[in-house]
């Protein structure tokens, strides 16, 4: 298995402006999943792309998936102070079930 | 919505004792998981189950660690002798197949005195 790393780290933004993190991973997945983490809180998935799909909506979210270039995005549009968190995302490959957990970007939306 | 539930949110316990730790994956689904986060470093895989049985687990999960389904509701993760350095919190999660969406509980806040 492999994690994922985000980039940035950390993100500062004004509310009402897009949000966007970035993820690079190494080896060919089966999918891709990204999550919101508060501080100190629980995970809470926001979308799953397979490796056959380029790219997803969620509400305010979207996510591309680039499996040539082993890179994923998530764009959060219209930001709110309540999209504060960190924002992790976690592939899955090979025979594995589990999903590997890099540091994060920390978003920070200023109201 | 249906969500994954943990029980106790806090555990304090004295190193060298037992603990279990609760959780009530979503119904349906059929893959369930454990992973640990202590304060300030990364969400780290523990466990993952499946068919009454351990599909994959980390080099963390060692004889200290064992997992168990005793109905159809709950799954339990139980460290025989904490440490020190079990402190952290635990999550659990599940998922419907093995390369569907996981979704995480809120936690469980393990403290070892």
């Amino acid at each position: 298995s492999q994690q994922g790393e985000e980039d940035p780290q950390a993100l500062s933004i004004q509310e009402g402006e897009n949000a966007t993190m970035n993820c690079s991973y190494k080896t060919s997945i089966n999918n891709l999943q990204w999550y919101r983490q508060n501080s100190g809180r629980g995970l809470v998935h926001l979308i799953l792309i397979r490796s056959n799909e380029r790219e997803k909506h969620s509400g305010r979210l979207r996510v591309t998936l680039d499996t040539s270039k082993k890179s994923s995005s998530l764009l959060i549009t219209a930001s709110r102070a309540a999209d504060t968190a960190s924002y992790f995302c976690a592939p899955q490959s090979g025979g594995y079930q589990k999903v590997t957990f890099g540091t994060g970007t920390k978003l920070q939306v200023i109201p | 919505e249906p969500e994954v539930t943990q029980t106790p949110s806090h555990q304090v316990t004295q190193m060298g004792q037992e603990v279990i730790l609760r959780c009530v994956p979503i119904s349906n689904h059929l893959y369930f998981y454990w992973y640990r986060q202590i304060l300030g470093q990364k969400v780290e895989f523990l466990v993952s189950f499946y068919n009454n049985e351990i599909s994959e687990k980390s080099e963390i999960f060692d004889d200290q660690f064992s997992v168990e389904r005793p109905d159809g509701s709950n799954f339990t993760l139980k460290i025989r002798s904490t440490k020190l350095e079990d402190s952290a919190m635990y999550f659990c999660a599940s998922s419907l197949g093995g390369w569907d969406e996981q979704f995480f509980g809120p936690g469980t806040r393990l403290t070892v005195l």
